[in-house]
C-alpha cells in the first residue's frame, strides 16, 4: 500500500510560473487535503474536496486551484507564483465514513519561488 | 491567530527525562489529535482522543483529553533520543477539517 504519494518532493520555480503538484492515494479515501507548512505556524489549510467533483475553499486558498475528478487524484495548481508562496505543501486523505480517523499524509513538496 | 495554542513551542531536554506538551483552545472539539512529523516526512498520527476526560496511554506517551473538551496534553515518560521531533496537536469541530497548532519542536539529547 503506497498511501498518499505526493509529487515532485523538490521545485524551485521563478516569480510568476505556474506548476500543479500531484497527489494521488490508493486507500479510496473519499475526504482529500491540501495543506501548507511554514515554520513556527503550524499547516494551514489550502483547499479540500469531499468526494469527486466536490472541491471548497480552505484559510489560505488565494492563489491556488484545485480539481477532482476522480477519487484517487487531488492536484493543487498554482498560478502565477509568488514568494509568498515558497512553503513546504502536504497532501492528506481521510477515510470519510470514519470521521475520528487520522489523516494519512504524503511526505510533502518543498517549494522555492524566486 | 491560532484556533489551538501549543506549549512550549521547543523543548530541548537529556534523556530519561519526563516532559509534558500542552495544547489549549477557547473553542470545544468533537475529537483531537496528535501527530508527531519528522524532518522531511509529513505528520503522523499518534492518537486520537474524543470523550471528555479520556486517557490515552501508548507505551511511554500518555494522551489526556480535558473535561470540557478544550484542550489536551501529551506526556512522555522517560523520553529517548528517537522521541525527537515536532508535535502536533489538531482538533476537529463539527466539519470534515483538522485545525492545527503550530507545534512543538521536542529536542532529546543523549
Amino acid at each position: 500500500n503506497a498511501g498518499v504519494t505526493q509529487t515532485p518532493k523538490f521545485r524551485i520555480l521563478k516569480i510568476g510560473q505556474s506548476m500543479t503538484l500531484q497527489c494521488a492515494q490508493d486507500m479510496n479515501h473519499n475526504y482529500m487535503y491540501w495543506y501548507r507548512q511554514d515554520p513556527g505556524m503550524g499547516l494551514k489549510l489550502i483547499y479540500y474536496s469531499v468526494g469527486a467533483g466536490i472541491t471548497d475553499k480552505g484559510e489560505v486558498p488565494n492563489g491556488y486551484n484545485v480539481s477532482r475528478s476522480t477519487t484517487e487524484d487531488f492536484p493543487l495548481r498554482l498560478e502565477l507564483a509568488a514568494p509568498s508562496q515558497t512553503s513546504v505543501y502536504f497532501c492528506a486523505s481521510r477515510d470519510g465514513q470514519r470521521l475520528n480517523y487520522g489523516y494519512t499524509f504524503g511526505s510533502g513538496t518543498r517549494l522555492t519561488v524566486v | 491567530t491560532q484556533l489551538l495554542e501549543q506549549s512550549p513551542q521547543f523543548l530541548s531536554i537529556q534523556e530519561g527525562e519526563n516532559l509534558t506538551v500542552y495544547c489549549n483552545s477557547s473553542s470545544v472539539f468533537s475529537s483531537l489529535q496528535w501527530y508527531r512529523q519528522e524532518p522531511g516526512e509529513g505528520p503522523v498520527l499518534l492518537v486520537t482522543v474524543v470523550t471528555g476526560g479520556e486517557v490515552k496511554k501508548l507505551k511511554r506517551l500518555t494522551f489526556q483529553f480535558g473535561d470540557a473538551r478544550k484542550d489536551s496534553s501529551l506526556h512522555i515518560t522517560a523520553a529517548q533520543p528517537g522521541d525527537t521531533g515536532l508535535y502536533l496537536c489538531a482538533g476537529t469541530l463539527n466539519d470534515y477539517k483538522l485545525s492545527f497548532g503550530a507545534g512543538t519542536t521536542v529536542t532529546v539529547r543523549a
